[in-house]
């Protein structure tokens, strides 16, 4: 029973550089969501997707990109690493868009751009 | 402009008694509300929730309560226990939908023995 995973844990990278974060869910979800979390401030809603092929803007979506080829899996693409975009990163998912149906979120990465 | 606000940053309480969390608001459009759990290295878990419907809704230990004309809600712990240890975050909707989730800034609440 895994949930929602991310991968990975840490990573740290040079101003520039592009990564990947990768999220997978196995509840058969169909909406997922990433969220930044500043040191001290609340979560920011980045991008999310309401099913397979389809993604919208969050609040902060800004020097990132997503993609969801699949239910499962909604990865998150920084393509010039800024200094901004040191946070603590999380993935979640929600099997309807109510708020009734709380999101489960993954243990986050944690990301540092020096 | 910070539309969700816990203004505490830190509690801490001895095990047994009461933790009172709170949580401002300033859109009075917000007609749901939501408290995650977070452990440390570990992702937010769903606690309770509350519609603007009702001024309380109750889970076990876990009691929430929300005054609309004060734009205020609050978090009862009771009692406290060691593992109640986190940091607890408040969050409001004014759609509905979980993509319009505003998160607070967290309050992190450390239990004593």
């Amino acid at each position: 029973n895994a949930g929602v995973t991310q991968t990975p844990k840490f990573r740290i990278l040079k101003i520039g550089q592009s990564m990947t974060l990768q999220c997978t869910q196995d509840m058969n979800h169909n909406y997922m969501y990433w969220y930044r979390q500043d040191p001290g401030m609340g979560l920011k809603l980045i991008y999310y997707s309401v099913g397979a092929g389809i993604t919208d803007k969050g609040e902060v979506p800004n020097g990132y990109n997503v993609s969801r080829s699949t239910t499962e899996d909604f990865p998150l693409r920084l393509e010039l690493a800024a200094p901004s975009q040191t946070s603590v990163y999380f993935c979640a998912s929600s099997p309807t868009r109510s708020n009734n149906s709380p999101l489960h979120f993954g243990n986050g990465t944690r990301l540092t751009v020096t | 402009d910070q539309q969700v606000k816990q203004n505490s940053p830190s509690l801490s309480v001895q095990e047994g008694r009461i933790s009172i969390l709170n949580c401002d608001y300033t859109n009075s459009m917000f007609d749901y509300f939501l408290w995650y759990k977070k452990y440390p290295a570990e992702g937010p878990t769903f606690l309770i929730s509350i519609s603007s419907i009702k001024d309380k809704n109750e889970d076990g230990r876990f009691t929430v309560f929300l005054n609309k004309s004060a734009k205020h809600l609050s978090l009862h712990i009771v009692p406290s226990q060691p593992g109640d240890s986190a940091v607890y975050f408040c969050a409001a909707s004014d759609t509905g939908n979980t993509d319009k989730l505003i998160f607070g800034t967290g309050t992190r609440l450390q239990v004593f023995p």
